[in-house]
């Protein structure tokens, strides 16, 4: 069966600090994919990156990176220098990549608050 | 582009009342994905569609919701009767395709807010 797990519940960091988000995953495809969103307050999920389970390059897009390891089956989210508009709460997910349409299971999220 | 919509935003109704939403995906996006998400927990997959057919309902409580996409555009999700542990937010998102060829990446409406007392 696959989880997703995102253990930390609600981090809280002052402005500037830098803060990982972890996600940890269960499957036993071969084949899948790994997502990051974020949930503002406004309520809409936002779409933040996609990888999938051949690549295990590290991304890097502005204040944003993701590093994903294979061998502990994690894929964690680093933001550089927070600030403020980051807060909100992240989810991680997992989909499949064999049935033809994403399947997603989301993680629990993890709530972020950046204080000023 | 405009947006996937959603209407209401938040409704409040007391329980075994009945209650619909409405969800308008962005324009030429085939599937349509209803999301039901509890406080503190990530979406939980109601029902899925591709243009007009169900692709995946397995999680959708039959006995008292019910959701239909008739033209293959817009979509309305039914409860019936409401219970105390429907109170939840309703996420409607779609994707431009589905398939390998698909980036995957949904594109979320902002919710539809149930309170059932």
């Amino acid at each position: 069966a696959q989880k997703v797990t995102q253990a930390q519940t609600e981090i809280s960091v002052v402005e500037k600090e830098d803060v990982t988000l972890d996600c940890v995953y269960e499957t036993r495809d071969t084949t899948y994919y790994l997502f990051w969103y974020k949930q503002p307050p406004s309520g809409e999920l936002v779409f933040l990156i996609r990888r999938n389970s051949f690549d295990e390059q590290n991304e890097i897009s502005g204040r944003y990176s993701w590093n994903f390891q294979k061998s502990t089956s994690s894929f964690n989210f680093t933001i550089t220098a927070s600030q403020v508009v980051d807060s909100a709460v992240y989810f991680c997910a997992l989909s499949d990549g064999t049935s033809g349409t994403y399947k997603y299971i989301f993680g629990t999220g993890t709530r972020l608050k950046v204080l000023a | 582009e405009a947006g996937v919509a959603q209407s209401p935003r938040y409704k409040i109704i007391e329980k075994r009342q009945s209650v619909a939403f409405w969800c308008n995906p962005i324009s030429g996006h085939a599937t349509l994905y209803w999301y039901q998400q509890i406080l503190g927990q990530g979406p939980k997959l109601l029902i899925q569609f591709q243009n007009n057919g169900v692709v995946d309902d397995s999680q959708l409580p039959k006995d008292r919701f019910s959701a239909e996409r008739l033209k293959g555009v817009d979509s309305t999700l039914k409860i019936q009767p409401a219970k105390l542990e429907d109170s939840a937010v309703y996420l409607c998102a779609s994707s431009r395709t589905s398939g390998r060829a698909s980036t995957g990446e949904l594109f979320f409406g902002e919710g539809s807010r149930l309170t059932v007392l």
